[in-house]
């Protein structure tokens, strides 16, 4: 079974520009997160879907960032515009949608860097 | 304060080795508890979920004493790929998202 996948690998891009990352969950998986760690921190919780609605997006930093997961299956996430303190690392990570069971499984991340 | 709190080491111990980790969390109301452990510059990969009446596997064996809210993570006859930042975890079933600690880093010298 593949496992949640993230692309890019990597980011570098300037102050102001848009980046978009993307996350596949593992086939079946009904529950989709975003995390972020920027350095020196925890990781922390973005937001959450099942299927494509937004469950909770209670991290999510401010406007600048935009979520979606259009027909259930990929989420992107978008940074528009960017700015430096959005550097970090940011996971995906998803889990079945079965009762008492809460296990997430993450994703390699995307490394953000804003300059 | 942190909602998870961990002392961050690093723990620096011999192969062979018993090492301990231990971890506060602050809301009552968390349901589910896991350790994670992250490799430098990897995800974050379940470990073990931490069950009131404690569990073991293998090597590896977690407690969780809700009264206190305290969890621990035990790892008995370490090895030199036991060397890696474990990453205490909880759940809030109300809002499904997990809240992690700032990680403790564990090296393991030959």
């Amino acid at each position: 079974e593949a496992g949640v996948t993230q692309f890019p690998s990597h980011s570098v891009i300037e102050k102001g520009q848009t980046v978009t990352l993307r996350c596949d969950p593992i086939s079946g998986h009904d529950n989709l997160y975003w995390y972020r760690r920027v350095m020196g921190k925890e990781i922390k919780f973005l937001l959450h879907f099942v299927k494509e609605s937004k469950q909770d997006e209670s991290g999510m930093p401010n406007n600048r960032f935009l979520a979606e997961r259009t027909g259930g299956t990929y989420s992107t996430l978008k940074v528009q515009p960017a700015e430096l303190e959005d550097s970090g690392v940011y996971f995906c990570a998803s889990s079945r949608m079965a009762e008492g069971t809460y296990e997430q499984y993450f994703g390699p991340g995307t490394r953000l860097t804003v300059t | 304060r942190k909602e998870v709190e961990q002392d961050p080491g690093p723990f620096n111990v011999p192969e062979g080795a018993t090492v301990a980790f231990n971890c506060t969390y602050s809301n009552s109301a968390s349901q589910s508890f896991f350790w994670y452990r992250q490799d430098c510059r990897k995800e974050p990969k379940l470990l073990m979920s931490v069950y009131s009446s404690g569990n073991e596997d293998g090597r590896f064996t977690a407690q969780l004493n809700r009264a206190s809210q305290y969890i621990s993570l035990l790892i008995r006859d370490s090895k030199l790929s036991d060397s890696a930042t474990y990453l205490c975890v909880v759940n809030e079933r109300r809002t499904d998202k997990l809240i992690f600690g700032t990680g403790t880093r564990l090296q393991v010298f030959p």
